[in-house]
């Protein structure tokens, strides 16, 4: 079964720093992997998503991230840290449902604060 | 703009009490989920509609019970709600052409007393 790892509970970084969102997948065959993001009170907004391809993808907000097979990880980066990036970010691992749609497992998300 | 409204936002209920969740969406998308995420978990998805067809994840308890009348509507029918069933309660659609994005709703925040 699939199983995505997100190691860092809480990261805290200061404005203008770089970004570096760690997650580790663990899936039988070709992973379709995304990165979504919880603001609070808000639903989940995705920020990008690897299928094949470029290993390295763009997103929305400047994220981008990095799916390297050999370490069954995909982590997510930003340059330069805003404090409108203060949320919860989920990894994800998508498996294609029977007659459409993906079921998404999750890892339970880390916590990103900004400091101005 | 097209979206995915989830009502209501919050939601108290007594322990064995039943309670429905709404989910509608405006962008005519196909399959409609739902995930249940409890402090501090993933979320976890409960089952699925593809169009009218129901398909339920081997773990959903059967307590959780859902409805789709419609393209546009999709319910969470919990019949008898535990302490355990306190939750955010995602709902998400995604269409058949692009199955890959799931769009998601604010989510139902489940208080069971």
């Amino acid at each position: 079964a699939q199983s995505v790892t997100q190691p860092d509970i809480h990261i805290t970084v200061s404005e203008g720093a770089s970004l570096e969102l760690r997650c580790n997948y663990s899936y039988g065959a070709t992973p379709y992997l995304f990165w979504y993001v919880q603001s609070p009170g808000q639903g989940l907004q995705l920020l990008l998503k690897y299928f094949s391809g470029d290993t390295l993808v763009q997103g929305i907000k400047g994220f981008e991230a990095e799916f390297k097979r050999s370490q069954s990880s995909f982590n997510l980066r930003k340059p330069s840290v805003h404090w409108s990036d203060a949320a919860e970010y989920f990894c994800a691992v998508g498996t294609i449902l029977t007659g459409g749609g993906n079921k998404l497992t999750f890892g339970t998300g880390t916590q990103l604060k900004v400091e101005l | 703009d097209a979206m995915v409204i989830q009502n209501p936002r919050y939601q108290v209920t007594q322990f064995g009490k039943p309670v429905t969740l709404s989910c509608s969406q405006t962008l005519n998308h196909n399959v409609m989920y739902w995930y249940q995420q409890k402090s501090s978990q993933a979320p976890k998805l409960l089952f699925h509609y593809y169009d009218k067809d129901f398909n339920n994840e081997a773990d959903t308890p059967d307590n959780f019970q859902s409805r789709r009348p419609n393209t546009s509507f999709c319910f969470l029918d919990i019949r008898s709600p535990g302490l355990g069933d306190a939750a955010m309660y995602l709902c998400a659609t995604s269409a058949r052409t692009s199955w890959h994005e799931q769009f998601f709703g604010p989510g139902t925040r489940l208080t069971v007393l």
